[in-house]
């Protein structure tokens, strides 16, 4: 079946500084999957950061961006300039279909931005 | 509005007893999904109901786990008998068409 890899568990970094949460997706299926990015913030439930649904476009939200490259499979999220208030668990998840809630997760990263 | 609610937030039981986890979408929505997330597995998509019929039901959790939609505002989660490894924080979620996906703030269960 399908499969979404986030490699890293935790990432800790400082404000102000650049991130990249990295995420690459195997599919069984011929064609290019919608992706999503998914954050938690504390005290709070999953929601929905940016979603992309076309091959080599990009996406964005609230500073985050990320691009939807078709031949490495990838998806990364990236930062300029990241605050404390961006510490929450971000997920990377695939869809095949246009029902939005049919979603295959990454197993999450969680950021840790410290002053 | 109201977002998802589920009840209980937590929830704790015995080897072998019945629980059933309760979720209400938001209201107007059509399409509900019971996700299951644990730190081996990630988060799994149990069932999906769309207009409260039984669109998608999971392969491997049809043994012990029922999930029904008894009107388009109220959803239920059974597991019978739970077990150990169905200690997980189990999430609903409900969308509009291919409107934006709203999540509850899950239940954790906790079976000993």
């Amino acid at each position: 079946g399908d499969s979404v890899t986030q490699t890293e568990g935790q990432v800790t970094v400082s404000e102000s500084k650049s991130l990249i949460i990295n995420c690459t997706y195997s599919a069984t299926s011929i064609g290019y999957p919608n992706l999503f990015w998914y954050v938690r913030y504390p005290g709070e439930g999953l929601q929905l950061l940016l979603k992309v649904i076309t091959a080599g476009q990009k996406g964005s939200s609230r500073g985050f961006e990320a691009t939807y490259n078709k031949e490495a499979t990838s998806f990364h999220l990236q930062k300029a300039s990241v605050q404390e208030s961006d510490s929450a668990v971000y997920y990377c998840a695939l869809s095949w279909t246009q029902v939005v809630g049919q979603l295959t997760f990454g197993r999450g990263t969680r950021l840790q931005v410290y002053a | 509005d109201a977002g998802v609610t589920q009840t209980p937030r937590h929830e704790v039981a015995e080897k072998g007893q019945t629980i059933i986890l309760k979720c209400e979408p938001v209201s107007g929505h059509n399409d509900l999904f019971w996700y299951r997330q644990t730190k081996i597995q990630g988060l799994e998509l149990l069932s999906y109901f769309r207009s409260k019929s039984l669109m998608e039901d999971g392969g491997a959790f049809k043994d012990r786990f029922k999930a029904e939609m008894l009107n388009s505002s109220f959803s239920t989660l059974k597991i019978q008998p739970t077990e150990p490894k169905d200690s997980a924080v189990y999430l609903c979620a409900s969308s509009q068409g291919q409107n934006t996906l709203y999540f509850g703030a899950g239940t954790r269960l906790s079976v000993l």
